[in-house]
């Protein structure tokens, strides 16, 4: 039971274009969700979060947007550099049992091509 | 400039071998988290500890113990490896475990081979 789905498991952007990268979820209880980022032999890095009241928050080159409507949230990245090449992980985050859990899609390898 | 400190970076063992992955963070945070990842798969959660002496368990806790030694560190046990616990093992940790935007911090991983 995948709560939080990541469709596209790669994408490739020219260097200066927008890189979208999509995620979907079904449990109408997350109330927060992060993106982290992921260089080869590292841990995933905290990216960018948004609360499920907003449908959008921005920082710098990076913009995620919400849809409750449709269970959606997409990252936006302007404009793509070639050290975004990394993966990118969509978690999800509700209190489940008294206690707060994140669930974590299965990512998407994004190559930035110079 | 540590943060999370994880060891070894990379284990092989054979199946039936026991094994503790050490996990230590320098940051003061209250909570700290085992996860597992797998080709295709996000991050599972195997264990989670959400202050010193509590621990409890996650999505994928079989196979696997967990020690809260102090505030700093939290240990993975493998007691009796298999071969479907070959994955990557990343600890990580944050202040409180219930703040929901508050972003977890990554220990580098631990490659877990069981042969």
């Amino acid at each position: 039971d995948q709560q939080v789905k990541q469709n596209s498991p790669s994408l490739s952007v020219q260097e200066g274009r927008i890189s979208i990268l999509n995620c979907d979820y079904t449990n109408s209880m997350f109330d927060y969700f992060l993106w982290y980022k992921k260089y080869p032999a590292e841990g995933p890095t905290f990216l960018i979060s948004i609360s499920s009241i907003k449908d959008k928050n921005e920082d710098g080159r990076f913009t995620v947007f919400l849809n409750k409507s449709a269970k959606h949230l997409s990252l936006h990245i302007v404009p793509s550099q070639p050290g975004d090449s990394a993966v990118y992980f969509c978690a999800a985050s509700a209190i489940r049992a008294g206690r707060r859990a994140l669930t974590f899609g299965s990512g998407t390898r994004l190559q930035v091509q110079p | 400039n540590a943060g999370v400190t994880q060891t070894p970076k990379f284990q092989v063992l054979k199946t039936g071998q026991s094994m503790t992955l050490q996990c230590a963070q320098d940051m003061n945070h209250n909570s700290m988290y085992w996860y597992r990842q797998d080709p295709g798969m996000g991050l599972r959660l195997i264990y989670y500890s959400a202050s010193e002496g509590t621990t409890d368990k996650g999505e994928v806790p079989n196979g696997y113990n967990v020690s809260r030694l102090n505030k700093r560190e939290f240990s993975l046990r493998l007691e009796s490896a298999a071969p479907s616990q070959t994955s990557v093992y990343f600890c990580a940790s944050s202040p409180s475990q219930q703040v929901g935007n508050q972003p977890q911090h990554f220990g580098d991983g631990t490659r877990l081979s069981i042969l």
